[in-house]
């Protein structure tokens, strides 16, 4: 069965890096595309950053465009966001999200990994 | 960057059946396929609709969603008290190439 399993958030101080880490498994990751979304505290879903099977083509938000980078190692089956220049308001939980088809459609879920970013 | 707009809730008695709204533009909903997702509290989201009516296996036929131009609608009939959670609709906006979701709509159970 699919499983996504994100790691890496904790607390780092406005300013500060983290790199989050998806793991895949129960599916063929090299043929899907993949996303990243956010949920800060009692809020809504917030999408992130988008990246092709290959890797080719990379999408952000521009509430973090410039600042958070999506890559991914087909060979160790993971996923990767870089997240820099570290913000209060990034503090979120982090998802990750196999694309099925097409890029609308999140067929499956991690189950989120919590970032906080204070002082 | 583009937000979908939901109602923030809709309420209704086990049994009865609710209806949530998801507005959109011509480069977002207009131009691609809609998702809905459930969101049961302090879980992570879960596909409901894909394709803008099409159920994943599981999903039971209560749950159904349909669209308009640049909107969308997800109904749930038959309501049962394991519904009340948040749903949000999404989609792609070709125009700035983005992901968008809606605001979220949480289901009461009365």
């Amino acid at each position: 069965q699919v499983q996504l399993v994100e790691s890496g958030g904790g607390v780092v101080q406005p300013g500060g890096s983290l790199r989050l880490s998806c793991a895949a498994s129960g599916f063929t990751f090299s043929r899907y595309g993949m996303h990243w979304v956010r949920q800060a505290p009692g809020k809504g879903l917030e999408w992130v950053s988008f990246i092709r099977p290959d890797g080719s083509n990379k999408y952000y938000a521009d509430s973090v465009k410039g600042r958070f980078t999506v890559s991914r190692d087909n060979s160790k089956i993971t996923l990767y966001l870089q997240m820099n220049s570290l913000r209060p308001e990034d503090t979120a939980v982090y998802y990750c999200a196999k694309v099925d088809d097409l890029v609308t459609t999140y067929d499956y879920w991690g189950q989120g990994t919590l970032v906080t970013v204070s002082s | 960057q583009s937000v979908l707009t939901q109602p923030p809730s809709v309420s209704a008695a086990p049994g009865q059946k609710v209806t949530i709204s998801c507005s959109g533009s011509s480069s977002n909903i207009g131009a691609n396929y809609v998702s809905w997702y459930q969101q049961l509290p302090g879980t992570a989201p879960k596909l409901l609709i894909y394709e803008n009516n099409k159920r994943p296996p599981g999903i039971p036929d209560r749950f159904s969603g349909s669209k308009s131009v640049t909107s969308a609608t997800l109904g749930i009939t038959g309501l049962q008290t394991g519904d009340e959670a948040d749903y949000y609709c999404g989609t792609w906006d070709s125009r700035v190439s983005v992901g968008v979701f809606g605001t979220g709509t949480k289901v009461t159970v009365l």
